[in-house]
């Protein structure tokens, strides 16, 4: 299964936009990049996920490099709600499971 | 439209008894994957079934976990003789499609086991 690396640990304030970045540098061609988040003592939560192109929606932005080999998560106005640990998988099209791995835990301090 | 479903919330059973955990998914997925987060560690991936079909189960242990999504009804996740070790939240999410598109996760069955 293809890793991925993040940062352990960011902090942003409040109101700010937040840049999560993510490489993947051993991506196939087939393997979507997705992010999910997981607040405190709930289950984990849909971001967003692309392939290729830019992605956007409601919640974020996912900003894919040209090789493939790294992506960022940008939340444009980050509030305390966004206190999380996110995470970023690649889901191969060829399996449905997701393996995440330790993810980074974002602060947002008011 | 409602979410995923998990069903009991909370779970306590004594070493050697049955743990049942049930999952019912979005109105019209028919993918089901099941996920176990240890005290401290990580989410990792169980099982992943389609209507009364196992499709990959790479991550279940070798004995006394089984999983099942019948026609009808909810997908239920089975832990015969319990132990200490098997402590854990255990996520169910939900697809629309499979491999690829994304998952719908529930709000998790925390199973303790005394």
């Amino acid at each position: 299964d293809a890793k991925t690396t993040q940062p352990n640990s960011m902090e942003s304030n409040e109101e700010e936009p937040v840049h999560l970045p993510c490489n993947h540098s051993t991506i196939s061609g087939t393997d979507y990049i997705h992010w999910y988040r997981q607040l405190p003592s709930q289950g984990p939560e849909y971001v967003i996920h692309g392939l290729t192109s830019n992605v956007n929606n409601r919640m974020a932005s996912l900003a894919i490099a040209e090789d493939r080999k790294s992506s960022t998560l940008i939340l444009h106005r980050a509030t305390l709600r966004d206190a999380a640990v996110y995470y970023c998988i690649l889901g191969s099209s060829n399996t449905g499971k997701l393996i995440f791995g330790q993810g980074t835990t974002l602060q947002v301090k008011p | 439209n409602a979410g995923v479903m998990q069903n009991p919330r909370h779970l306590v059973r004594r070493r050697g008894q049955e743990a049942r955990l049930r999952c019912s998914p979005m109105k019209g997925h028919s993918h089901v994957y099941w996920y176990r987060q240890l005290p401290e560690e990580g989410l990792k991936f169980m099982v992943y079934l389609q209507k009364e079909n196992i499709i990959d189960e790479s991550g279940m242990p070798k004995e006394r976990f089984s999983a099942e999504f019948p026609k009808e009804g909810p997908s239920i996740l089975r832990i015969q003789q319990v132990v200490r070790g098997d402590s854990a939240a255990y996520f169910c999410a939900s697809s629309p499609r499979g491999q690829g598109y994304e998952q719908y996760f529930g709000p998790g069955t925390r199973l303790t086991v005394t």
